[in-house]
């Protein structure tokens, strides 16, 4: 398998859930990122790793608590969401964060909080 | 002002014809340059990328540069109906040592067939 894998494609959960999405990249890469896409408005950074370290953290809510524990996965764990989080989560992936390789995304996870 | 911008379209244009996509952005820092497609609920595909001034093809695909008036634009030959999308600019920037992506909110393009 190549490429970037994200898991579960869909999920539906109440404001009070906890549920944790998954990503995880076949491509070697040393930099993983989370990005939420909401109609009408660009893509959103909310987390950036690398070599499992978190190098970034774009002010987003407690309520969404990455995890790195290898270079190959990525977790975004879920808690206490609000309706306005419902959104398409993106995981990427790059060769480095220095670098000018592009990034290259998994088929997201389309989330709707009820 | 938006650090990455482009008109939301929709584009249309007839099958077979050049389709145009622009892209201006703010801070000159910006290094990288790079176009996605996206399917309506699917993830950005990365269609080309380009870091010196001037063109750079790709088969049907041509990414054109420039840094002075600071906008990158991507050509569309022989546009096909498959080519309907939403074509995403993104740019990466250097700001106080860390890097930094930053995406348009992308230009819906169809194709007429």
């Amino acid at each position: 398998e190549t490429g970037v894998t994200q898991t579960p494609r869909h999920l539906v959960m109440g404001m009070t859930n906890k549920k944790s999405l998954k990503c995880e990249q076949h491509l070697g890469h040393n930099a993983m990122y989370w990005y939420k896409q909401s109609a009408k408005k660009p893509l959103e950074l909310m987390f950036v790793y690398s070599l499992e370290e978190r190098v970034e953290n774009n002010s987003v809510p407690s309520r969404f608590s990455p995890e790195c524990p290898n270079s190959s996965h990525l977790f975004l764990h879920l808690h206490t969401l609000q309706p306005e989080d419902s959104a398409l989560y993106l995981c990427a992936s790059s060769q480095d964060r220095r670098s000018d390789q592009p990034q290259h995304f998994g088929d997201g996870t389309r989330l709707s909080i009820l | 002002q938006k650090e990455v911008e482009q008109n939301s379209g929709p584009l249309s244009v007839p099958e077979g014809a050049i389709a145009s996509l622009n892209c201006t952005y703010s801070d000159r820092g910006s290094q990288s340059f790079f176009w996605y497609r996206q399917y309506s609920g699917k993830s950005p595909e990365l269609i080309m990328f380009i870091y010196s001034n001037g063109d750079k093809e790709d088969g049907r695909f041509t990414a054109q540069l420039n840094k002075a008036s600071q906008y990158v634009s991507l050509l569309i030959r022989d546009s096909q109906p498959s080519d309907s999308a939403t074509y995403l600019c993104a740019v990466k920037l250097t700001s106080s040592g860390t890097y930094k992506y930053i995406f348009g909110t992308g230009t819906r393009l169809k194709v007429l067939a």
